[in-house]
C-alpha cells in the first residue's frame, strides 16, 4: 500500500521483556517520527529522524528506549526492560519535509503486563 | 503549562448545529498550524492546515490569531459523521516534529 505501514498492530510482553516496533513510511518520505499515546491524550513525541539519523530524540523518555533507522526508510523502535507503564499506542509517522502534514501509520497497541 | 492547551470536552450536539473549539499554544516561535482529526481507536488524520488569512473547506472553516496565541476550529451544519476527538497541531522554529494537543472530543446526537 502507499500509507505508513506498522508491524505488530498489537504486543503483548511481559514485564522486563524486549520488543521490537517497526514502521515503513510512505515512499519518499525523508522525516519519519516516533510518538507515543495513552488514552484520552494527545500524541507525545518521542524521536525525529532526518534520513538515516535521528535529529531530534529529545522525546525519548529514558535509555530504556532507542529507534534506529539504518538505510533512511524501515525504522525500527526498541524498548528494552519494558515496564507496565510503557503500555500505549505507539504511533508512526512520515512526511515528504519536517513540519509539513506527517501521515500516521494505524499504530502499535503496546500492552505491557 | 502545555505547549498545545485544548478543552477536553466533551462537546455534545444535536445534528446541524454550529460548534467552535479554540485551542492555545504557549510558544510564539510556533509557524505552523493544523487541525488533525482522530477517530477512535484509528489514527490521527489531517483535517486541515491552519493559515494566517483563515481558510475555509466545506463546512470546516479555520481561524489563527497570532496576536492572543490561538488557534479556532468551526464546524457548521454538524453531521454524525463528524464524531471524533480534534487534535490541536503546532509546528514551531527550530523543532521539527509536531507537537500535538490533548485534543477536544465532539459527539453529534441525532
Amino acid at each position: 500500500g502507499a500509507g505508513v505501514s506498522q508491524t505488530p498492530s498489537n504486543k503483548v510482553t511481559e514485564k522486563g521483556k524486549y520488543v521490537e516496533l517497526r514502521c515503513d513510511p510512505i515512499s519518499g518520505h525523508t522525516a519519519l517520527y516516533w510518538y507515543r499515546q495513552s488514552l484520552g491524550q494527545g500524541p507525545e513525541f518521542l524521536i525525529y529522524f532526518q534520513g538515516t539519523g535521528a535529529a531530534d530524540d529529545s522525546g525519548l523518555p529514558n535509555d530504556r528506549f532507542f529507534a534506529v533507522r539504518p538505510e533512511g526508510s524501515v525504522s525500527t523502535l526498541k524498548i528494552q526492560r519494558t515496564e507496565r507503564g510503557d503500555s500505549a499506542v505507539y504511533l508512526c509517522a512520515s512526511s515528504s519535509t519536517a513540519g509539513t502534514e506527517a501521515f500516521f501509520g494505524q499504530g502499535t497497541r503496546l500492552t505491557v503486563v | 503549562r502545555k505547549e498545545v492547551e485544548q478543552d477536553p470536552g466533551p462537546f455534545n450536539v444535536p445534528e446541524g448545529a454550529t460548534v467552535a473549539f479554540n485551542c492555545t499554544y504557549s510558544n510564539s516561535a510556533s509557524q505552523s498550524f493544523f487541525w488533525y482529526r482522530q477517530d477512535c481507536r484509528k489514527e490521527p488524520k489531517l483535517l486541515m492546515s491552519v493559515y494566517s488569512s483563515g481558510n475555509e473547506d466545506g463546512r470546516f472553516t479555520a481561524q489563527l490569531n497570532r496576536a492572543s496565541q490561538y488557534i479556532s476550529l468551526l464546524i457548521r451544519d454538524s453531521k454524525l459523521s463528524d464524531s471524533a476527538t480534534y487534535l490541536c497541531v503546532v509546528h514551531r522554529t527550530g523543532r521539527r516534529a509536531l507537537t500535538f494537543g490533548s485534543g477536544t472530543r465532539l459527539q453529534v446526537q441525532p
